[in-house]
């Protein structure tokens, strides 16, 4: 009954190949969200999701991609990983829209991506 | 742009000790604010918010106050314990945006 899960929980991937992270919500949220933690930088936004086939740019987002086909689902694309993307990354999902107040994220329990 | 800064860790205390770990952000307008906690190998959770200046935010003992004269959200519980030890982010979103804008997260240690 988590409402959020990420798959996979750990990867170990070599550089140059490409890897997709899926987060999926039962909560039926608009808003979806992928971070990534590395130690000093606290969490920085890749990308998000505002609806269905609807997404944008946060501030750390080359290099990667998302899509979004169906509302429970956010996928997160690492293109071709490179050891620099080794991280923690999150997916978070929020109810609101624009204009409504932020009531707060719910997270993921994480995926912890090595590039080696 | 939006920012929050928060005191380096990591903090380390004894059981029952007064804990105050300090938040400050640069926003434009009147933005809401939050904690999260992270414990180990966890995603974050929300602690507490406060929407407004002067509201207070409380959940689990743990409170802040948010201070529009001085742009701060410190978070202060009275005594900790061992089990509050984990990683303390705040964060803040713009009214009516959606996006948290995340501090570096401080670290707290509590000893028995």
């Amino acid at each position: 009954d988590a409402g959020i899960t990420q798959s996979p929980r750990h990867k170990v991937t070599e550089t140059g190949t490409p890897v997709t992270l899926r987060c999926h919500q039962t909560e039926n949220h608009r808003y979806m969200y992928w971070y990534r933690q590395d130690p000093g930088h606290g969490l920085r936004l890749i990308h998000y999701s505002y609806g269905v086939k609807d997404t944008d740019k946060g501030e750390v987002s080359d290099g990667y991609s998302v899509s979004r086909s169906k509302t429970e689902d956010f996928l997160l694309t690492l293109e071709s990983a490179t050891s620099s993307q080794t991280s923690v990354y999150f997916c978070a999902i929020s109810e609101g829209g624009r204009g409504r107040p932020n009531y707060g994220y719910t997270f993921g329990s994480g995926t912890r991506l090595t590039v080696v | 742009g939006n920012s929050v800064t928060q005191m380096e860790g990591p903090v380390t205390l004894s059981e029952e000790a007064f804990l105050t770990i300090n938040c400050t952000y640069t926003a434009t307008g009147y933005p809401s604010l939050f904690w999260y906690v992270q414990y180990p190998g966890e995603g974050l959770q929300l602690l507490l918010k406060a929407t407004k200046a002067d509201d207070k935010g409380s959940n689990k003992g743990f409170e802040a106050t948010y201070r529009k004269e001085t742009t701060s959200f410190h978070l202060e519980k009275g005594s900790v314990q061992v089990s509050d030890s984990a990683v303390y982010f705040c964060a803040l979103s713009e009214k009516g945006f959606q996006k948290l804008v995340f501090g570096t997260g401080t670290r707290l240690l509590v000893s028995p």
